[in-house]
This record gives C-alpha cells, sequence and structure tokens, in this order.
C-alpha cells in the first residue's frame, strides 16, 4: 500500500501569516488521486480539496493544493481563527486509500 | 443539514462486539458507496471497509478481515459496521463516509463520528 508522510507534524502560526503544509508519498500517485480534509475535535472531517488541487463546495479560495507524483502541498495564504486544526491528507489512486499521519495546525 | 448521522458513544469489554449504525438524512443512499474510517490516538486514519449500497456487496481492510461486517438497510437508508472480538487496539472514533459511485473514492462528507472505548 502507498504509504504518506506529513511534515511538518506540528505547525505553530498565527492569524494573517501562510502556512504551508507538505504530503509525501511513498509511491507516484496517479491522476493527481490526493484529497486533504480538516478535522476538529467533535466534528465531522471535512474535505477540502480532491484531485490535488480542486476546492471542494463551499471551501474558501485561500485554501490551494498542488503537487504531483509523489509530492504534494496543501497552502493556506492567510490563516483564519477558524483554520487551526488537524489537516491529513488522503490518496485514493491505489487501493486501499490510506492517509498521512497529519500535521496540527496550531495557534501561536 | 448534516448528510451522515452516526449512532452513539459505546463502551464494551475486551472480547465484546460492537455495532454502529450510520444514517442517511433528506436523501438515500442508493447512488452511493458508503466507506467506514477509524481514527485511534497516535494511529491517524485507517480505512475499514465499504459497502455498495444499491448491490451490498462488500470490501473490507485486510487487517479487518473475519473481525468486521457491514451491512445496510434500504428501508431505513441506514448502514451497520460490527466489529468483534474487541481488543484495546480497537478503541477510536469510527467514521462512515460517502462516495459517489461514478467518483473516485474520496470523501465528500462524513458522519460526527462514534467514538469507542474499550475497557475492562
Amino acid at each position: 500500500e502507498i504509504v504518506l508522510t506529513q511534515s511538518p507534524g506540528t505547525l505553530s502560526l498565527s492569524p494573517g501569516e501562510g502556512a504551508t503544509l507538505s504530503c509525501r508519498a511513498s509511491h507516484s500517485i496517479s491522476s493527481n488521486h490526493l484529497a486533504w480534509y480538516q478535522l476538529k475535535p467533535g466534528q465531522a472531517p471535512r474535505l477540502f480539496i480532491y484531485g490535488a488541487s480542486s476546492r471542494a463546495a463551499g471551501i474558501a479560495d485561500r485554501f490551494s493544493g498542488s503537487g504531483s507524483g509523489k509530492d504534494f502541498t496543501l497552502t493556506i495564504s492567510r490563516l483564519e481563527p477558524e483554520d487551526f486544526a488537524v489537516y491529513y491528507c488522503q490518496q485514493y489512486a491505489t487501493p486501499p486509500v490510506t492517509f498521512g499521519q497529519g500535521t496540527k495546525l496550531e495557534l501561536k | 443539514q448534516v448528510p451522515l448521522v452516526q449512532s452513539g458513544t459505546e463502551v464494551k469489554k475486551p472480547g465484546a462486539s460492537v455495532k454502529m449504525s450510520c444514517k442517511a438524512s433528506a436523501y438515500t443512499f442508493t447512488n452511493y458507496y458508503i466507506h467506514w474510517l477509524r481514527l485511534a490516538p497516535g494511529r491517524g486514519l485507517e480505512w475499514v471497509g465499504k459497502i455498495d449500497f444499491h448491490a451490498g456487496n462488500t470490501i473490507y481492510a485486510q487487517s479487518f478481515q473475519g473481525r468486521v461486517t457491514i451491512t445496510r438497510d434500504s428501508s431505513t437508508s441506514s448502514v451497520y459496521m460490527e466489529l468483534t472480538s474487541l481488543t484495546f487496539d480497537d478503541m477510536a472514533t469510527y467514521y462512515c463516509a460517502r462516495v459517489k459511485w461514478e467518483l473516485p473514492p474520496y470523501f465528500d462528507y462524513w458522519g460526527q463520528g462514534t467514538r469507542l472505548t474499550v475497557s475492562s
């Protein structure tokens, strides 16, 4: 199965700053079948990005996804207070679907 | 309105079984695959298995084979996940999530989660 490694494990930033989250795959991910999710305690996980760079419905344009092959990035241009959460990447190119271990975006 | 509504917190003893539910809200699951995943402390998200709601076909992750059963009830638009022979390692929040038939398996909506505690 494809192993996804996210970095950093924790990112400490302030509102208004930009954030860059990385997701690296053990094997190339075909068709850019990579998604990003946001998880907050007590809430349903939320899809943010699919197809490596397509924003899901209702997601602000300060969120952008990029990358191909083995290296993917989630970029948040200007952090808002509600953005502080854990973000997971997921590959769905090769079954079984697998997830990274998550990046915790915390308030500095 | 939340598209998927899951059953409440469960507390079980080691060796017991648990069965949790996931219900469609304001629509039906007919044209969807419903997946189950779990998030365990320190272990990240893990895929458990899926069911084709229309046909009832299931596929399970290898690590859960023989212990998990996913079923559906068309009359109530509900999906169930039963996990047997529970151990402390099964303590996690379990999520159902949907994937449209015609789309690749990224999850556009998730349930709110069912927390499972395994305690002696």
